[in-house]
């Protein structure tokens, strides 16, 4: 598959407790993306990371980048029951314009 | 900015009627890709504009199809609907560009729900 897999497929924690999302791909790429998405609505751009690049933080996030094992890691630190949402990777290959390859999300449940 | 707009947010149609989806870009945005999303299929990508040309394109059949306005708007229109087309329907938006390598990163609106009963 092209597509970004992620893992755990479901997650369940309580507030306050740091939440990981792993995310796997199969080809070479330009970038990998992530995204939340709350129920029924639309996705929600958290952050880019380039493919030379290795680590990135955006507030609570932190996300990583290992193109040797085409792994990439979410951490959201410090839950709170507003992230309570799919958290899905999608990898920008740089040759198929216009077009990212999604995975089937992580659904995250962070308890009060 | 105003974020991407879709317009109508719900739509319920019958089987073998058509639909048209409207999704209006970030301003300066010049690429509109169009997802379908289901909970068997999860994200699927349909098909994507750059100014008024179809550069990508998904594997659906010929029912979907879609166009770019000079303004960057874009439509995309199913025919002869049938019950698997329902589904949760996202359009993103991005600066998009000649250049293949140029990060491809997407903002997306709030999506169409179709139900086709």
């Amino acid at each position: 598959s092209q597509q970004g897999e992620e893992d755990p497929q479901a997650l369940s924690i309580q507030e306050g407790e740091n939440a990981t999302m792993n995310c796997s791909y199969k080809t070479s790429i330009n970038n990998l993306q992530w995204y939340r998405q709350n129920s029924g609505r639309g996705l929600v751009h958290l952050i880019l990371i380039r493919s030379n690049e290795r680590e990135k933080h955006s507030g609570r996030l932190r996300v990583t980048l290992d193109t040797s094992k085409k792994s990439s890691s979410l951490l959201i630190t410090a839950s709170r029951a507003a992230d309570t949402a799919s958290y899905f990777c999608a990898v920008d290959r740089g040759s198929t314009l216009g077009r990212l390859y999604f995975g089937r999300g992580t659904q995250l449940t962070v308890w009060p | 900015k105003a974020g991407v707009t879709q317009t109508p947010r719900y739509l319920i149609k019958t089987r073998g009627q058509q639909v048209t989806l409207s999704c209006s870009p970030i301003s300066g945005h010049r690429s509109v890709s169009w997802y379908q999303q289901t909970p068997g299929q999860g994200l699927q990508f349909l098909f994507e504009y750059f100014s008024e040309t179809q550069r990508n394109k998904g594997n659906f059949p010929g029912r979907f199809s879609g166009r770019q306005f000079s303004n960057s708007r874009s439509e995309m229109n199913v025919s002869t609907l049938e019950l698997g087309d329902s589904a949760l329907y996202l359009c993103a938006s991005s600066l998009g560009g000649g250049r293949i390598l140029v990060a491809n990163e997407q903002f997306f609106g709030p999506g169409t729900r179709l139900t086709v009963l």
